[in-house]
């Protein structure tokens, strides 16, 4: 039973259209997030829901938008996509407790590869 | 601002030689640290941590120790196997919910 799932794992698609990424984790955890990771490896942060609030929102363009319907669900909707969002997009998800702020580390998807022609 | 600085790759070994990755941090107050493993089309997978300082994190043969006076986190591990080969990213908090990534390391090893 897959802990963090994503859909769909490849998508390939034309510049200008609109598409959705879903995540699904069943871990319990209390927050997930959204990483872009390029070409070169490197992975940044975009998004994070805690409870189905927004708490990490990093400088990322107005066309990608998230969604948690549930914080069991982190959804991103891209607008208008471009050549430079072809990557590959990490959902995952954390445990944090705050009394004593520690943490479990995160639990990773297996990734959406992006293309963009 | 926080960061996270690894070693550049690609490392390429010879099968049962000894490993080291070296993972510096800039971080404020205590962070936790941690460093993931990425096989070629997979997510990253939790590979160890360590939440305070001089704790040992270890797993699967590897280990790295929280060094607070030099602010590191080296990843060793004392034979390699050509399964190891992946791309290890060492990881720190940076405030309550966000972690930071360095730019990984690509491990090559070779029968």
């Amino acid at each position: 039973d897959t802990a963090v799932s994503q859909t769909p794992k490849y998508l390939v698609t034309q510049m200008g259209n609109d598409k959705s990424i879903k995540c699904e984790q069943n871990l319990g955890h209390d927050t997930m997030y959204w990483y872009k990771q390029d070409s070169k490896k490197f992975l940044k942060i975009m998004f994070s829901y805690n409870n189905k609030e927004l708490i990490i929102n990093e400088t990322v363009p107005n066309r990608f938008s998230p969604k948690s319907p549930d914080k069991a669900h982190l959804n991103l909707h891209i607008n208008s996509l471009e050549l430079g969002d072809s990557a590959v997009y990490f959902c995952a998800s954390s445990q944090v407790t705050l009394r004593d702020r520690t943490h479990y580390g995160y639990t990773f998807g297996s990734g959406t590869r992006l293309t963009v022609v | 601002g926080d960061s996270v600085t690894q070693m550049e790759g690609p490392v390429t070994l010879s099968e049962e030689a000894f490993l080291t990755i070296n993972c510096t941090y800039t971080a404020t107050g205590y962070p936790s640290l941690f460093w993931y493993v990425q096989y070629p089309g997979e997510g990253l997978q939790l590979l160890l941590k360590a939440t305070k300082a001089d704790d040992k994190g270890s797993n699967k043969g590897f280990e790295a120790t929280y060094r607070k006076e030099t602010t590191s986190f080296h990843l060793e591990k004392g034979s390699v196997q050509v399964s190891d080969s992946a791309v290890y990213f060492c990881a720190c908090t940076s405030g309550t919910y966000k972690y930071i990534f360095g730019t990984g390391t690509r491990l090559k090893v070779l029968a």
